[in-house]
């Protein structure tokens, strides 16, 4: 089956700067890659998914990029604000069930 | 509307009881997922359902542990003589449809076990 990998664990930056995060799949088949953040307490929710026919999406401040070849997706955050300190997970799928990776821990330092 | 409902949202029990988690997906979701979240861990897969399909079984950790999900609807997890390593956040997810790609998972509040 499909195994995500996700680095780094944690994650600290200055409030304004950029927070990326990589994520690698195993399954070359896989062709949705969402992410999901979970503030402390909560349900994780869905921020942003990419589809294997493009290679980048962003919205707003999130932007994500997908690397077929290298099987590898990454999320970027730009001018981080306190709120958007969190756990991120990303997930993979295809004709697998939807796996994540064991998340990142961002702490955004006013 | 009414998002995932899970009970209860804690269950504290001895080592060596059953336990049955429940969960009611979205009205209409097909697709019916459960996850464990450890302390500071990641979402661990455990198990799938879609529709009257087979439910994939291949993230279940030990045959203790067990999945049911009647009328295409409300899924029970069930953990059999539970250990202490069990105790985790039991989190279910359901989607509108079999792809998660073309419907995102909503996620209920999950389920605090804790195995005394």
């Amino acid at each position: 089956g499909e195994n995500v990998e996700q680095h780094p664990s944690t994650l600290s930056v200055q409030e304004g700067d950029s927070a990326v995060i990589k994520c690698t799949y195993s399954d070359s088949a896989s062709n949705y890659f969402p992410w999901y953040k979970q503030e402390l307490g909560k349900r994780p929710q869905l921020i942003i998914d990419i589809r294997s026919n493009v290679g980048e999406k962003k919205d707003q401040r999130i932007a994500v990029t997908l690397n077929k070849t290298a099987k590898h997706f990454s999320l970027h955050i730009t001018e981080t604000q306190p709120e958007d300190s969190a756990v991120y997970f990303c997930g993979g799928s295809g004709n697998t069930p939807l796996v994540f990776g064991k998340g990142t821990r961002l702490s955004v330092i006013a | 509307g009414a998002g995932v409902s899970q009970s209860p949202s804690n269950k504290v029990t001895e080592k060596g009881k059953d336990v049955e988690l429940r969960c009611d997906p979205i009205s209409g979701h097909t697709a019916l997922y459960w996850y464990r979240q450890s302390l500071g861990q990641g979402l661990e897969f455990l198990i799938y359902f879609q529709g009257n399909s087979a439910p994939d079984k291949s993230g279940l950790p030990s045959d203790r542990f067990s999945a049911e999900r009647t009328g295409g609807s409300v899924s029970t997890l069930t953990i059999q003589r539970t250990q202490q390593e069990d105790s985790a956040v039991y989190l279910c997810a359901s989607s509108v449809n079999r792809d998660p790609g073309n419907s995102p998972l909503h996620f209920g509040n999950g389920t605090r076990l804790t195995v005394t």
